[in-house]
C-alpha cells in the first residue's frame, strides 16, 4: 500500500470554477501534510501546509484535514490558466525525517 | 528564492560511468534530501542527510551513494550510470528543527544515461 495517494487526472475546470484535489495517506500516526504545485519542467514548490483537523485558507487556496478519516484536500477557488500544473501532496509522519509524496494530480484550467 | 542551487542542469553520460550530482545551500539547514522523480512515480527518495557525515538510505537507494563533508553541499553519485537512473534528480532541503515544515526544491538535474 502506497503511503500517499492521488487520483492522477487529468483534473478539467473551467475558469472561474472551484478546482478540488484530494489525497489519502494510509498511516494513522501522519503529523503534517502539505500541498505543492509542479509546473511541467519545473521543480515543486510549496503552496500549503496543514497540521490540525478541519480548514486553512490562504488566498484563493484552502486545505482540508480529516484525520479520522485520513484524507486531505485542496480547494482552488476562482481557478486560472495559470493554476494548470501537477498538484502533489505530501505527508510527513511523527517519526522519522522525510516526506512522503502522491504522485500527483494533473489539473487544466480551460479558459 | 531560497538558497538551492544544483549543479549541473543536464547531464548526458555513457553507461557504465561515474556521475556526480551536486546540491548546494546557503540556508543552513540541517536536512538535505536527494529524490528522483519519474513518471507514473512520482518522487522517490534516494538518500538523506540530518547533518555533517550523517546520512540515511531512501526507498532507491541502490546504485547511489552520497556524501556531506559540509553543511552547504549534498553530493549524490552514481557509481556507475545505468539506463534505469535517466531521471531528473531534485535536491530539497528542509529546516526540520524548527518543526515539520515543508521542503524547498532546487531547480533540479535531468539527467539521461545512454
Amino acid at each position: 500500500q502506497k503511503e500517499v495517494e492521488q487520483n492522477s487526472g487529468p483534473l478539467s475546470v473551467p475558469e472561474g470554477a472551484i478546482a478540488s484535489l484530494n489525497c489519502t495517506y494510509s498511516d494513522r500516526g501522519s503529523q503534517s501534510f502539505f500541498w505543492y504545485r509542479q509546473y511541467s519542467g519545473k521543480s515543486p514548490e510549496l503552496i500549503m501546509f496543514i497540521y490540525s483537523n478541519g480548514d486553512k485558507e490562504d488566498g484563493r487556496f484552502t486545505a482540508q484535514l480529516n484525520k479520522a478519516s485520513q484524507y486531505v484536500s485542496l480547494l482552488i477557488r476562482d481557478s486560472q490558466p495559470s493554476d494548470s500544473a501537477t498538484y502533489l501532496c505530501a505527508v510527513k509522519k511523527v517519526t522519522g525525517n522525510q516526506f512522503y509524496f502522491g504522485t500527483g494530480t494533473s489539473l487544466t484550467v480551460i479558459p | 528564492d531560497a538558497g538551492i542551487t544544483q549543479s549541473p542542469r543536464h547531464k548526458v553520460t555513457e553507461t557504465g560511468t561515474p556521475v556526480t550530482l551536486r546540491c548546494h545551500q546557503t540556508e543552513n539547514h540541517r536536512y538535505m534530501y536527494w529524490y528522483r522523480q519519474d513518471p507514473g512515480h512520482g518522487l522517490r527518495l534516494i538518500h538523506y542527510s540530518y547533518g555533517v557525515k550523517d546520512t540515511d538510505k531512501g526507498e532507491v537507494s541502490d546504485g547511489y551513494s552520497v556524501s556531506r563533508s559540509k553543511t552547504e553541499d549534498f553530493l549524490l553519485t552514481l557509481e556507475s550510470a545505468t539506463s534505469s537512473q535517466t531521471s531528473v534528480y531534485f535536491c530539497a532541503i528542509s529546516d526540520l528543527d524548527r518543526g515539520p515544515r515543508g521542503y524547498t526544491f532546487g531547480s533540479g538535474t535531468r539527467l539521461t544515461v545512454v
